[in-house]
């Protein structure tokens, strides 16, 4: 079965840097079948994707968010990372981890964190 | 890339059908096979309910369907029931390596 959990911190500072992990068990990240991303949704708001890695090393992002994103993996440890810049308010979201098929569907999720953003 | 226009609410009485349109352009529902719709519970992580437009997951009922019609993707929620009542978003691949969603719909069994 596999799972996925986030961590990381739940308030972070404007201008700062968010930082979060995502820990998969039950799979290996590895695995060329799918790519492995970032979904995140704002209180009482939609989803947005943000982006996705594949084992190649291959990135990507989504064109709104790309000058401040960087999604980078840890295979050794089967971990995946996102890093957004300089975060205002409007980065305020429970933020997704997910696996992802090569068409793009999500068929898992973690159970998601909410990162605030405030001073 | 703009966000696909799903409408915010959509309800229905128990045992009756609803469905959810999400809307988009050729650049991307049009010109994708790749459009999911996803479920989610207040709280809870969104869960996958059809891939490929019309393809129903493992254990997910068939009173759920997708299709497409141009730039219109939908989900039908058929027969109705208390605990269908749930957002629902929708998403396409956009042939750029991107992926897109809907702004979420709110479904209620009246």
């Amino acid at each position: 079965q596999l799972q996925l959990q986030e961590s990381g911190p739940g308030l972070v500072k404007p201008s700062e840097t968010l930082s979060l992990t995502c820990s998969v068990s039950g799979g290996s990240i590895s695995n060329s079948n799918y790519y492995w991303g970032w979904v995140r949704q704002p209180p009482g708001k939609g989803l947005e994707w943000i982006g996705e890695t594949f084992y190649s090393g291959a990135t990507y992002y989504n064109p709104s968010l790309k000058s401040r994103v960087t999604i980078s993996e840890d295979t050794s440890n089967n971990r995946f990372s996102l890093k957004l810049s300089s975060v205002t308010a409007a980065d305020t979201a429970v933020y997704y981890c997910a696996r992802v098929f090569l068409s793009r569907t999500i068929d898992s999720w973690g159970q998601g964190t909410l990162v605030s953003v405030s001073s | 890339q703009s966000g696909l226009t799903q409408p915010p609410s959509a309800s229905g009485s128990p045992g009756q059908s609803v469905t959810i349109s999400c809307t988009g352009t050729s650049s991307d529902v049009g010109a994708s096979t790749y459009v999911s719709w996803y479920q989610q519970y207040p709280g809870k992580a969104p869960k996958l309910m059809i891939y490929e437009v019309s393809k129903r997951p493992s254990g997910v009922p068939d009173r759920f369907s997708g299709s497409k019609s141009g730039n219109t993707a939908s989900l039908t929620v058929s027969g109705l029931q208390a605990d269908d009542e749930a957002d629902y978003h929708c998403s396409s691949y956009v042939g750029t390596n991107n992926m897109i969603f809907g702004g979420g719909t709110k479904l209620t069994v009246l």
